[in-house]
Order: C-alpha cells, then sequence, then structure tokens
C-alpha cells in the first residue's frame, strides 16, 4: 500500500498545454509539497501546505498552482507549459513540518 | 539564506571498502534539521535520518553513521562495507526555523558508485 502515490508516472505534452498531478498520502500528514529535480538532479522546494496555508518558494512561476481538495491530497497544476518546465516532480508529506518528508515516486513531465 | 554544499560529485569504491559522504551546511537559524535522503537509479527519495541543531551525538544504523558537528556545520554520512546495492544518489538537506514550513534545502548529491 503506498504511502505516497503520484499519477501518472510519466507525462509527455506540448508547449502552451494545461496539466495537472495529482498527489495523495495516505499517512495521516499534515503537510505535503511539491518539488522539481532538474535534469542534473538538482531538488528545489515549491511549495509548503499545511492546514490551508500555502508557502511559496519565491522563484516559482505563477504558472504552477497547488490545489488541496482535502488533507490527503496535494494536486500541481501548470499552466502554458515551457520547455523549461521538463523535470521530476516530487510529492511528499510529513507528520509536521519539522518532520521528515516521505516522497512519492516521482512524475516525469516532458514538455515538447 | 540557507545553504547545503555536498562538494563530492561522485564517488567510485570497490565492495567492502568505507565511503564518508560530506555534507556542509550554511544557516543564521539556531534551530534547525538536517536529514539525508537516498536516490537509487529507481528514482525514488528514500529518507535515511533526521537530526536537529540541539542534538549533536553521532548516530549509527546498521553500516550506515552519521557525525554531526556544528562546530565545523557538517552532518558527513559513513557508509561501512559498502555494497553494490548502496549504489545511488545521496543527498543532505537542510530545514530552518520553526515557520519555515519545513521546506528543504537539498544539497546537488553525492553519486556513490560500488563496484563488485
Amino acid at each position: 500500500d503506498t504511502a505516497v502515490s503520484q499519477t501518472p508516472k510519466y507525462l509527455v505534452t506540448q508547449m502552451g498545454n494545461d496539466k495537472s498531478i495529482k498527489c495523495e498520502q495516505n499517512l495521516g500528514h499534515d503537510t505535503m509539497y511539491w518539488y522539481k529535480q532538474d535534469s542534473k538532479k538538482f531538488l528545489k522546494i515549491m511549495f509548503s501546505y499545511n492546514n490551508k496555508e500555502l508557502i511559496i518558494n519565491e522563484t516559482v512561476p505563477n504558472r504552477f498552482s497547488p490545489k488541496s481538495p482535502d488533507k490527503a491530497h496535494l494536486n500541481l497544476h501548470i499552466n502554458s507549459l515551457e520547455l523549461g518546465d521538463s523535470a521530476v516532480y516530487f510529492c511528499a508529506s510529513s507528520q509536521d513540518r519539522w518532520a521528515e518528508a516521505f516522497f512519492g515516486q516521482g512524475t516525469r513531465l516532458t514538455v515538447v | 539564506a540557507q545553504k547545503v554544499t555536498q562538494a563530492q560529485t561522485e564517488i567510485s569504491v570497490v565492495e567492502k571498502e568505507d565511503v564518508t559522504l560530506d555534507c556542509v551546511y550554511e544557516t543564521r537559524d539556531t534551530t534547525y534539521y538536517l536529514f539525508w535522503y537516498k536516490q537509487p537509479p529507481s528514482g525514488e527519495l528514500v529518507f535515511l535520518i533526521r537530526r536537529n541543531s540541539f542534538d549533536e551525538q553521532n548516530e549509527i544504523s546498521g553500516r550506515y553513521s552519521w557525525n554531526f558537528q556544528k562546530s565545523t556545520s557538517s552532518f558527513n554520512f559513513t557508509i561501512t562495507a559498502s555494497q553494490v546495492v548502496d549504489s545511488a544518489v545521496y543527498f543532505c538537506a537542510l530545514s530552518e526555523g520553526v515557520n519555515a514550513g519545513n521546506m528543504l534545502t537539498f544539497g546537488g548529491g553525492t553519486r556513490l558508485m560500488v563496484k563488485p
């Protein structure tokens, strides 16, 4: 039973499209995150979401927006996709703001 | 601003050798957390350890051990008697402050290759 699951695992789309990546955690955690890993393996935080409080990394373009329908889900919406958005996107969750984060398996997004 | 440096981008060892992965961090906060994660070739990120800034005790877990030294702002990771299954990219990460939302700042990673 997967603790943090993301769908889809692979996503190939054209520039200019809008896409979403879904994330669900069954750990009962309070905080969820989105991270981006580029082709050089650098990992960067995008968002942290806890109890309706969203913290945004200021470097993230506003084309990216997280949506949380409930505590167990944090979906990532991306508008007007660009080539530079190609990366692996990881969802994660933690019990609270200071606990270790558990990661999903990642979604490899390729924009062509 | 916080920063994490993993100076070793790639390390290659032969099985059964011991190997130490270095991690140096920068932060202005007195309260912070340090982490190590493993990313095997399959791509998932696996949590290894979390340490808070007030606990400088070293930790050992099987073949893994961690050395936290605030004086040098380092949190190094040693694998004893390395095995081929240890081959992965290892990330050190930092989370600072009680209001930072636990947003991890990752180092650039160290790719460890263990050869049989």
